[in-house]
């Protein structure tokens, strides 16, 4: 129901664009968020997005040099990355709260992506 | 950079109970909003548990959530092969208006 692409491996200081597609359940009515999990180790989350776009949070590690961005038309929610170093290679998940479960966990999530940032 | 406190592992025997503490501070475990995540080797999270203490619909009543003060607990009872998996707890953080996931604990089935 949440299917991310874009991942792949960039050099430091690149950038690159990840998209998230969402089916199954009405994608406008939810707050998005990205969440990401470096190589061996815990979940990290990265920022969110109002249903309407109009509101967006970020976590101090990417405040500033990651854009999260969504459009409802399409059902995709979109994380841009900028400046990128190694710290930021992670396999990253786009996830989305339900009704379902009450609107403040992450219910559902995508198969996630893979970023490597390396020369 | 997770400011929920976990303990990195526990283990149990076949048909044994275990549980999972998670720490914070009144920011962000303040609320009655903390999940519990099951992580499977090489797979995306799962929801176990939503509210502190509701389980997700199909989750099996194995897995129990509570919650006092700042801290959280996840107890699995009858445990199985096939919990051996990575546990997350998380909540959201009100004064930051963020989310913060604890650092993690990987279950054992002896």
């Amino acid at each position: 129901q949440l299917v991310e692409s874009g991942g792949g491996l960039v050099q430091p200081g690149g950038s690159l664009r990840l998209s998230c597609a969402a089916s199954g359940f009405t994608f406008s009515s939810y707050w998005m968020s990205w969440v990401r999990q470096p190589p061996g180790k815990g979940l990290e989350w990265l920022a969110n997005i109002k249903v309407d776009g109009s509101v967006t949070y970020y976590m101090d590690s990417v405040k500033g040099r990651f854009t999260i961005s969504r459009d409802n038309a399409k059902n995709s929610v979109f994380l841009q990355m900028n400046s990128l170093t190694a710290e930021d290679t992670a396999i990253y998940y786009c996830a989305s709260p339900h009704s379902r479960s009450g609107y403040y966990a992450f219910d559902i999530w995508g198969q996630g992506t893979k970023v490597t940032v390396s020369s | 950079q997770s400011v929920l406190t976990q303990p990195p592992s526990v283990s149990a025997a076949p048909g044994q109970k275990v549980t999972i503490s998670c720490s914070g501070t009144t920011s962000n475990m303040g609320n009655d909003y903390v999940s519990w995540y099951q992580q499977l080797p090489g797979t995306a999270p799962k929801l176990l548990i939503h509210d502190s203490d509701k389980r997700l619909s199909g989750i099996p009543d194995r897995f129990s959530g509570s919650k006092s003060g700042t801290s959280a607990t996840l107890g699995i009872t009858g445990l199985q092969t096939g919990d051996e998996a990575d546990y997350y707890c998380g909540t959201w953080d009100s004064s930051r208006h963020i989310y913060v996931f604890g650092t993690g604990t990987k279950v054992t089935v002896l």
